[in-house]
């Protein structure tokens, strides 16, 4: 049973347009959410996130909706960049003590178009 | 500041075989993970530790031993490859707040 869904596997966008991805998840425990992003042939990097007591965080281009009722994120980049071509992952977590698991969605690969 | 080193980056294993896959950090940090990565199916955790000494299953640890050697190094074994296990495997290290991981580089690994 899936936690978290992106069921975009991929998004084509034009440079300087705005892209957005969208993530989707189950489980109303949740309290943090993250974004990666992938470049191939290295490991996630952290990119944005979000607490549960907030609907929204901006960092410079990327900015995180956070929709509880709906159980609903969108991660949005404006403008778009052809740097930002990657595979963009969201991840959930519970509060955990000690440690901090993290589930994480199938990803969207996102091409920016010059 | 290296943050995550992963050894080797790439391996073919003969089904049957076993290996270590290496990894380290440099960043203090108590917890650390390891992920696989297939296609359409994101990162699946494999095995954690909360802290040097300490180790649990993730969601899919059948066929994977793992060790915390010490603060730094966590280790993942495979004792009897199989082509399932053909993937690519991250680690990845934290601290309890903030709750962002670091991931190392990965390890392509191919079971024929």
């Amino acid at each position: 049973d899936q936690q978290v869904k992106q069921n975009s596997p991929s998004l084509s966008v034009q440079e300087g347009r705005i892209s957005i991805l969208n993530c989707d998840y189950t489980n109303s425990m949740f309290d943090y959410f993250l974004w990666y992003k992938k470049y191939p042939a290295e490991g996630p990097t952290f990119l944005i996130s979000i607490s549960s007591i907030k609907d929204k965080n901006e960092d410079g281009r990327f900015t995180v909706f956070l929709n509880k009722s709906a159980k609903h994120l969108s991660l949005h980049i404006v403008p778009s960049q052809p740097g930002d071509s990657a595979v963009y992952f969201c991840a959930a977590s519970l509060y955990g003590g000690a440690t901090n698991k993290l589930i994480f969605g199938t990803g969207t690969l996102l091409a920016v178009q010059p | 500041n290296a943050g995550v080193t992963q050894t080797p980056k790439f391996q073919v294993l003969k089904t049957g075989q076993s290996m270590t896959l290496q990894c380290a950090q440099d960043m203090n940090h108590n917890s650390m993970y390891w992920y696989r990565q297939d296609p359409g199916m994101g990162l699946r955790l494999i095995y954690y530790s909360a802290s040097e000494g300490t180790t649990d299953k993730g969601e899919v640890p059948n066929g994977y031993n793992v060790s915390r050697l010490n603060k730094r190094e966590f280790s993942l074994r495979l004792e009897s490859a199989a082509p399932s296990q053909t993937s690519v495997y991250f680690c990845a290290s934290s601290e309890a707040r903030p709750r962002k991981q670091f991931f190392g580089p990965g390890t392509r690994l191919t079971v024929l």
